[in-house]
């Protein structure tokens, strides 16, 4: 159980397109989910929480404009990476913490790479 | 505000022989622990988590991790290693209750040599 559904795994654009990752919470309901972006050989950082029916909270230093969530049912969040640019490459992780759970639940994982 | 401290960006060890991967904490509250494991381009999978319970903790696939408030540690362990444990090694704390955003170290990558 409580297992975090991302898409795609890897994506591929051009430079100045935008970019949609999907998170999905398969068997429980997310109220609050968390998407983290990771450098390489760098640790996760927080980017933004995503709060069901209302707005994202960032983290500073993220632009909103630029990373636009939206988590607009108890199972989906997702994150828009507007007018991508090559420093936008990165591994983008989302998460969630399924009430009553053992621990945080993880997404897969998704490798954009911006040409 | 809390932070995390992974003492070894790299260890490598010989397949059979014992594993210590080191993490030292600070936090106001009473914190929550975790150890998680990344594959390479996977995502996170949780090894074990502390909750002021018992201090030695039992995770999955023969890990352990001992909380040591004294100490402010939280060392990952394992008494064998195998070749399917070389990963990217996370140690990770939230303030009490675990609702809260999560705080990552830097990671240690492990190796395990045949």
């Amino acid at each position: 159980g409580a297992v975090v559904s991302q898409h795609p795994s890897r994506v591929i654009c051009k430079s100045g397109t935008s970019v949609k990752i999907e998170c999905r919470s398969l068997d429980f309901q997310a109220t609050t989910m968390f998407w983290y972006r990771q450098f390489p050989k760098q640790s996760l950082m927080l980017m933004a929480t995503s709060n069901e029916g209302s707005k994202a909270t960032y983290e500073q230093g993220v632009e909103k404009d630029k990373f636009l969530i939206n988590h607009a049912s108890l199972t989906l969040s997702t994150l828009t990476v507007t007018s991508a640019h090559p420093e936008d490459s990165s591994f983008y992780i989302c998460s969630a913490f399924p009430r009553g759970v053992y621990g945080y639940t993880f997404g897969s994982g998704t490798r954009l790479t911006v040409v | 505000a809390q932070s995390v401290t992974q003492l070894d960006s790299h260890v490598s060890v010989s397949e059979g022989t014992p594993v210590l991967l080191r993490c030292n904490y600070s936090s106001s509250y009473s914190p929550s622990l975790f150890w998680y494991v990344q594959h390479p381009n996977k995502g996170l999978q949780l090894l074990l988590k502390y909750t002021s319970a018992a201090t030695l903790v039992k995770g999955i696939n023969g890990f352990e991790a001992e909380f040591k408030k004294s100490e402010t540690s939280f060392h990952l362990t394992k008494p064998s290693a195998h070749m399917s444990d070389a990963a990217e090694y996370f140690c990770v704390v939230s303030e009490e209750g675990g609702s809260e955003k999560l705080v990552f170290g830097k990671g240690t990558k492990l190796t395990v040599n045949p």
